[in-house]
């Protein structure tokens, strides 16, 4: 199957710094990724969607200038959490899909764990 | 909007035993497709299973299979001989049209030795 990676995979910040997280389609071009964030013990939620190329498109309450996003190439895609405070601290994944059929199956990340001191 | 229904938070399945995880969604769009995915302790999303909406025929892998309900809008996963490597949270997910997928709130499953 198809392969995404993240990375760091765990990463620990003050308050206030801004971090970086990429996702990587190893081995297939990845024309839609897709940023989530989970908490403990709990479902997926989707942040944004971001397509090759384009602005990403941000979901109801998450805040585009705090958390941006960049889709610069077919196989990365950024995420920075800007002035990191710790109600950021989460589990955030991605994932990502290829082609232009809306149905074609999304690969996921393995996560990274943020935790903001 | 689409919503995905888990009303179970936890279930329990001895070893070797069958377990059954109900999932319910609601949508007005007539193509679409359902899934399962496992999380198990390292958080990493792996699918188990997707089932297209107009498709009768429930879809089945090795020791998974669904009971694909359309007009009642259930969507309930099967497993048979239940292995301790199955402990894990299961999602229930949905995608129609717009591509994004709307997960249920998950079941944590455990496998009894």
């Amino acid at each position: 199957g198809a392969v995404v990676s993240q990375h760091p995979s765990w990463v620990i910040c003050k308050s206030g710094t801004s971090v970086k997280i990429e996702c990587r389609s190893l081995d297939f071009q990845a024309t839609t990724m897709f940023w989530y964030r989970q908490f403990p013990k709990q479902s997926l939620m989707l942040m944004a969607t971001s397509n090759e190329g384009s602005k990403a498109t941000y979901e109801q309450g998450v805040e585009k200038d705090k958390f941006l996003i960049n889709h610069a190439s077919l196989t990365l895609s950024t995420l920075t959490v800007t002035s990191a405070h710790p109600e950021d601290s989460s589990f955030y994944i991605c994932s990502a899909r290829s082609g232009l059929n809306p149905y074609n199956e999304q690969f996921f990340g393995p996560g990274t764990r943020l935790t903001v001191l | 909007a689409q919503t995905v229904t888990q009303s179970q938070p936890e279930m329990s399945v001895q070893e070797a035993e069958t377990v059954t995880l109900s999932c319910t969604y609601d949508t007005s769009e007539s193509n679409y497709y359902l899934f399962w995915y496992k999380q198990p302790p390292s958080r990493q999303m792996i699918l188990v299973i997707r089932q297209e909406a107009y498709k009768q025929q429930n879809a089945t892998e090795n020791r998974f299979s669904v009971n694909f309900q359309k007009a009642a809008k259930s969507f309930s996963l099967k497993i048979s001989d239940s292995q301790l490597g199955d402990t894990a949270m299961y999602f229930c997910a949905f995608t129609g049209a717009n591509s994004k997928l709307t997960f249920g709130k998950g079941i944590t499953l455990s496998v009894r030795p």
